[in-house]
This record gives C-alpha cells, sequence and structure tokens, in this order.
C-alpha cells in the first residue's frame, strides 16, 4: 500500500491564483481530513469527510473547499490565493470512529507546501 | 478553551542518553491522547494512542503514561539515537456529534547530538 499520497510536494502562487492541492489514499479509509501547520503552531484541522458524497468544515475553512466523490480522493481547492494560505499542508485517513483503536489512528501524507505572494 | 500544551518548546540531548517529554491538556471531555513524531518536511507519525482506562503505553524505546485526572501525559525516550531528532506532537482527541476531533500540541523539537 502507498498509504496517504499528495501532490504537490511544492508549490508557489501568486496572490488571486487557485489551485487544488490532491490527496489519495489506498486503504480503503472511510474518513479523510485536511490540515494546515504553520510555524510554531499546532496542526489546525480544515476540512474533513466522513465518505463519499460527506464533507464537513473544521477549525479554519475560510478560503478552502473541498470535494469527495470517491472513497479514495479528497481534493483541497483555493479559489483565490492569500498570503494568510502560506502554510503546509497535511492530508489524513482513517478507517472510522468505531470503537476499537484501530479505528483512531489517522495516516498523514507527507505534506505540500505552498507559498503564496 | 481546549488546549494542549507541551514542553520543553526544544530539547538537546546527547545519543544515548534518556529524555522525557511532557504534555498539559485542558480538552474536555476527553477520548484519547496520541503522541506522534514529526520527522523534518514529513507528515507526522503515530507513536501511541491511550485511551481514559490507559495509564502507559509503550512503543519500543517509547513509552508514554497518561493521568487522566492532572491531564497530564509524558513521553520518555531511552537510549536516544540520531534518528530520534524530530517534533514529537501530542494530540489530544475528544468524542463530538461529528466524530473525533483532534486538539494538536505545537510539539517539542528534540535534537539529538553526538
Amino acid at each position: 500500500n502507498a498509504g496517504v499520497t499528495q501532490t504537490p510536494k511544492f508549490r508557489i502562487l501568486k496572490i488571486g491564483q487557485s489551485m487544488t492541492l490532491q490527496c489519495a489514499q489506498d486503504m480503503n479509509h472511510n474518513y479523510m481530513y485536511w490540515y494546515r501547520q504553520d510555524p510554531g503552531m499546532g496542526l489546525k484541522l480544515i476540512y474533513y469527510s466522513v465518505g463519499a458524497g460527506i464533507t464537513d468544515k473544521g477549525e479554519v475553512p475560510n478560503g478552502y473547499n473541498v470535494s469527495r466523490s470517491t472513497t479514495e480522493d479528497f481534493p483541497l481547492r483555493l479559489e483565490l490565493a492569500a498570503p494568510s494560505q502560506t502554510s503546509v499542508y497535511f492530508c489524513a485517513s482513517s478507517l472510522g470512529t468505531i470503537q476499537g483503536k484501530a479505528a483512531y489512528e489517522q495516516y498523514f501524507g507527507p505534506g505540500t507546501r505552498l507559498t503564496v505572494t | 478553551k481546549n488546549q494542549v500544551e507541551q514542553s520543553p518548546q526544544s530539547l538537546i540531548i546527547l545519543e544515548g542518553k534518556n529524555c522525557t517529554l511532557q504534555c498539559n491538556y485542558t480538552v474536555s471531555p476527553f477520548s484519547n491522547l496520541r503522541w506522534y513524531k514529526q520527522d523534518t518536511g514529513r507528515g507526522p507519525v503515530s507513536l501511541t494512542i491511550m485511551t481514559f482506562s490507559e495509564n502507559t503505553k509503550s512503543n519500543g524505546r517509547y513509552t508514554a503514561t497518561l493521568d487522566a485526572d492532572t491531564k497530564q501525559s509524558s513521553l520518555h525516550i531511552t537510549a536516544s539515537q540520531l534518528s530520534d531528532s524530530a517534533s514529537y506532537i501530542c494530540v489530544v482527541t475528544i468524542l463530538t456529534g461529528g466524530g473525533n476531533k483532534l486538539t494538536f500540541g505545537t510539539g517539542t523539537q528534540l535534537k539529538v547530538e553526538l
């Protein structure tokens, strides 16, 4: 299994441009998440999905959109990039939130480093 | 406000030495507590997960403890190696109507030197 994969690894955007960060997992996990990590800060949840066709906002959703058309893929869309969106973005997945420790485990991708100038 | 605070912010130790990292949380209602290791430029990788009823969990040279009464956890690293150099993140989970909600600490940056 490749686990959680993310593309691209790095990207530089100009203010106002748009882009999509790709995330895919091959573990047949129901839950998928997008986080951002700013220097010296803990990871913050942007959006999450509990299954195909279902998405919900996290702590910091403004300026982002997501979709979940398949179990495997969970792309994150930035429509009008702003300098405040400069960050490292992590996608993660987990089996679900049923009772049992295996369900709690979140597996993270390698991250996408985004700079908006 | 639900918070997770870690100390120290950074730590330098010599290879072969032990160290202990601390995590205090105010998250409620508590579901479970996790420790993650994050290498530079990589995503976090889980080390341990503990539920309310567990007070210790080991994973090789890593041993996590949890005191749910005082809302404190620690991660003890034994016989450190150069490859232990990383950020160690404490994460507390609460159960909400929408599922698990994770609150991340800011991490302790550990450097192991020769």
